[in-house]
């Protein structure tokens, strides 16, 4: 099985809210990864976990906030966010080292 | 560090016609190398890696890669296009710990 779930598909939010984004695997992978993807443009990485400790933060931020509660499950929580922010987030998952990353289908995110 | 180019933003091929799509890479260290496919609203979908072992790889969907390292390409090759294989495809390069690091795609159009 090499299924990586995002919930939900799509979020609307307004510039005062508090949301989340929910990224699950169970491949046994031990990297985990958020990135950002504008239309027509290669995704960009935000964040990756490895062995669920923070590893590396493209300078993204503060009102983007990573949490891996364990080594399945990997969360966005997103607060005070602007317009320009309105994207496809997409998470992933890998060994951890060079190697091909699986990624989900991604949570369009609107912000008003 | 590690960077690829793809030449062309944009191919457009007839259906039945060989697609070529090129990618060229720089990497300080042996790359390990990877296409993606992404279709519409959706996330990336892997369709090949090659990680030194044969220098012919081949993917899903028919598609395949040659790596050369005298040129520093892996160009992705398909001998007969489909109407489904209309989508954007991503090189990608890894040359070492956990980062991706893409190309800026190559929207592929395939014609009647």
């Amino acid at each position: 099985d090499t299924e990586v779930t995002q919930t939900p598909k799509h979020l609307v939010m307004g510039m005062t809210n508090k949301k989340s984004l929910k990224c699950e695997q169970h491949m046994g992978h031990r990297a985990m990864y958020w990135y950002k993807q504008k239309a027509k443009k290669p995704p960009e990485l935000m964040f990756v976990y490895s062995y669920e400790k923070l590893s590396i933060n493209e300078s993204v931020p503060s009102r983007f906030s990573p949490e891996c509660p364990n080594s399945s499950l990997l969360n966005l929580h997103l607060h005070a966010l602007q317009p320009e922010d309105s994207a496809l987030y997409l998470c992933a998952s890998s060994q951890d080292g060079p190697y091909e990353q699986y990624f989900g289908p991604g949570t369009r995110l609107t912000v008003t | 560090a590690q960077s690829v180019t793809q030449l062309g933003s944009h191919v457009s091929v007839s259906e039945g016609a060989l697609v070529l799509l090129r990618c060229n890479y720089s990497s300080s260290v042996p790359p390990y190398l990877f296409w993606y496919v992404q279709y519409p609203n959706q996330g990336l979908q892997l369709l090949l890696k090659y990680t030194s072992a044969a220098t012919l790889v081949k993917g899903i969907n028919g598609f395949e890669a040659e790596f050369k390292k005298s040129e520093t390409s892996f160009h992705l090759t398909k001998p007969s296009a489909h109407m489904s294989d209309a989508a954007e495809y991503f090189c990608a390069v890894a040359g070492g710990g956990n980062k991706l690091t893409f190309g800026t795609g190559t929207q592929l159009k395939v014609e009647l």
